[in-house]
């Protein structure tokens, strides 16, 4: 596609539940990102993804939270018994490289209720 | 450790006056620096980034920032607001590696 895209943009669940957000990356771009947006804060970096192998998950709050990006494209970002404190828009970005700008989606809201 | 300090949570300006987004840094080696911008509803959208060379920096949209090297900043700057520059504008640094420290933005509001 002409962009990066990220379904759903909106997510309601409930305490507790299981949630997955979507990637879709521009086409051949082998960096991909995942960060975290609060209200009035900026980006966090959560994890990074170079081809199919995530290179850095420090971000990443706790096991609670993984992704995958198996074919080096599309990547799912999971949350097992999400708890009201990861409601935060979920952004994801790809590039081309380290040092290279980076391409957002327009992210996924995720409200824990 | 690299981060970010944008220092102001909103910069109002008059329409067709100057503007100053302030943006510094702290990082181990060189670094690569971003601006980004981010409309209501929409994703981040690249601005403009310095890697080396020129301290001035052009970028999308007649936005400019000048890299400062002795007092670590990265200021984005734009001759003449247009009222739809009202958005809310990120730096973000990297210390030539894939990881990008996003600072925690700041709010322009330009007044007609």
């Amino acid at each position: 596609g002409a962009g990066v895209s990220q379904t759903p943009s909106n997510k309601v669940t409930e305490k507790g539940k299981y949630v997955e957000l979507r990637c879709d990356p521009i086409s051949g771009h082998t960096a991909l990102y995942w960060y975290r947006q609060s209200l009035g804060q900026g980006p966090e970096f959560l994890i990074y993804f170079q081809g199919t192998g995530a290179a850095d998950d420090s971000g990443l709050p706790n096991d609670r939270f993984f992704a995958v990006r198996p074919e080096g494209s599309v990547s799912t970002l999971k949350i097992q018994r999400t708890e009201r404190g990861d409601s935060a828009m979920y952004l994801c970005a790809s590039g081309e490289g380290a040092g290279e700008k980076l391409f957002f989606g327009s992210g996924t809201q995720l409200s824990v209720l | 450790a690299q981060s970010v300090a944008q220092p102001e949570d909103q910069v109002n300006v008059a329409e067709g006056n100057p503007l100053t987004v302030k943006c510094t840094y702290s990082v181990s080696g060189n670094p690569y620096l971003f601006w980004y911008v981010q409309y209501p509803n929409r994703g981040l959208q690249f601005l403009l980034k310095y890697i080396t060379g020129d301290n001035l920096v052009k970028g999308s949209y007649g936005f400019e920032a000048e890299f400062n090297k002795s007092q670590t900043s990265f200021h984005l700057k734009k001759p003449s607001a247009l009222v739809s520059d009202s958005a809310l504008y990120f730096c973000a640094v990297s210390g030539g590696t894939y990881k990008y420290i996003f600072g925690t933005g700041t709010r322009l509001k330009v007044l007609a």
